[in-house]
């Protein structure tokens, strides 16, 4: 099994939908959560962290699920430019990434 | 400004090549890391640097991977006696702290093994 599963997706979604991505991790330990987005042979960047008490930042929501061991990301109001690969990491003792979840927002 | 580069960009060799990849990390971050990404993959840990010290290597799949950092600066990750399954995006990422949270990324090299 491994240490992070996401779905592949891929999502496709309209304008303005609400989408949301789950991550599970197996490292009871781990203490840091991330999202980063990774644009088509790009390099993946922090889109942002998740704390425990869980955070917002402008139409993204990050949460996290120590007891089940899984972090979410909501997107309201998609836009065209969200369409993107979202990597769902974890930290334990050094970064772990998730496949990714493949996110297309279409008109 | 000055970001995370890495070069080269792309490097095609033939089976059996030896092959060097270099990263120059942010100034002043005290974290390294390299990533090795398959197509359709997330990147998977290879080794971390804090300074010079190579504190973890066991992401490194064989003992044909090297990867260095002498002065706490640049990195060199080298793959001797390139095999096909080595095909991939290297990708180098800084952290300005040693928790290694919060990590930049360079636009990787793409290896092609032939």
């Amino acid at each position: 099994r491994k240490e992070v599963e996401q779905d592949p997706g891929p999502f496709n979604v309209p304008e303005g939908a609400t989408v949301a991505f789950n991550c599970t991790y197996s490292n009871s330990a781990s203490q840091s959560f991330f999202w980063y987005r990774q644009d088509c042979r790009k390099e993946p960047k922090l889109l942002m962290s998740v704390y425990s008490s869980g955070n917002e930042d402008g139409r993204f929501t990050a949460q996290l699920n120590r007891a089940s061991q899984y972090i979410s990301l909501l997107i309201r109001d998609s836009k065209l430019s969200d369409s993107a690969t979202y990597l769902c990491v974890v930290n334990p003792d050094d970064m772990r990434f998730g496949a990714g979840t493949r996110l297309t927002v279409k008109p | 400004g000055a970001g995370v580069s890495q070069s080269p960009r792309y490097k095609v060799a033939k089976r059996g090549q030896d092959v060097a990849l270099r990263c120059d990390p942010i100034s002043g971050h005290v974290s390294l890391f390299w990533y090795q990404q398959a197509l359709g993959q997330g990147p998977e840990f290879l080794t971390y640097f804090q300074n010079e010290a190579q504190l973890d290597k066991s992401g490194l799949p064989s003992d044909r991977f090297f990867a260095e950092r002498p002065e706490g600066s640049v990195s060199t990750l080298k793959i001797q006696r390139t095999q096909q399954e080595d095909s991939a995006v290297y990708l180098c990422a800084s952290s300005l702290n040693s928790d290694g949270n919060e990590q930049f990324f360079g636009p990787g090299t793409r290896l092609t093994v032939l």
